[in-house]
């Protein structure tokens, strides 16, 4: 069960668009239509803003969008604002029901 | 709003037990699986256990297999995690997740329990 493997860390301006990749191997992300996404501030539980890799859950901004290919999911996030800046984590489902986190993006609002 | 409240953390030296509880309401506690998912300090997110609404089936990371247990009440809404055996490395804010509308979506987090094994 090794960690899927995010960028350490991304930037953009506020109104740009971003993308955080999210690689994982053919036993996790590559088989199953199962990657989420989770928004974390600092000191906060993490917050499901994406899941089964591009269905919003009710209340989450259409300005956050996901996709796969692969192995790799990523995650956009367009018009960005300033609180969108914070932790992000994709998990996916790897069999037998268990999940693989990945490592976490920190991203910067400049 | 659907709330989860854990408790239980505490400073335990390694080798020692704890046993973490989440309280759950304003939903239908029963209706769902549930998972614990931990945060090391200043670290990534780590799934530890899963279990399926009945409490018939339980899942574990590897790391926990055989050292922790992950457990249920539904008569009082209430999640449990026994941690035995327990390691330095096992250091982390642990937060209970309900599980939502798949597999791997989690739509609501406790506040998490700090768990720190120390000497």
């Amino acid at each position: 069960q090794s960690a899927l493997t995010q960028p350490a860390s991304v930037s953009g301006s506020p109104g740009q668009s971003i993308t955080i990749s999210c690689t994982g191997t053919s036993s996790d992300v590559g088989s199953y239509n199962l990657v989420s996404w989770y928004q974390q501030h600092p000191g906060k539980a993490p917050q499901l803003i994406l899941y089964a890799v591009s269905q919003r859950p009710s209340g989450v901004s259409n300005r956050f969008s996901g996709s796969k290919s692969g192995d790799t999911a990523s995650l956009t996030i367009s018009g960005l604002q300033t609180e969108d800046e914070a932790d992000y984590y994709c998990c996916s489902y790897a069999g037998s029901r268990t999940l693989v986190f990945g490592g976490g993006t920190k991203l910067t609002v400049l | 709003e659907v709330q989860l409240l854990e408790s239980g953390g505490g400073l335990v030296q390694p080798g020692g037990s704890l046993r973490l509880s989440c309280a759950a309401s304003r939903f239908t506690f029963s209706n769902y699986a549930m998972n614990w998912v931990r945060q090391a300090p200043g670290k990534g997110l780590e799934w530890v256990a899963f279990i399926s609404d009945s409490g018939g089936t339980t899942f574990y990371a590897d790391f926990v297999k055989g050292r922790f247990t992950i457990s249920r009440d539904n008569s009082i809404n209430t999640l449990y995690l026994q941690m035995n055996s327990l390691r330095v490395e096992d250091t982390a804010v642990y937060y209970c997740a309900k599980e939502g509308p798949l597999v791997a979506a989690f739509d609501s987090w406790g506040q998490g329990a700090l768990v720190s094994v120390s000497s």
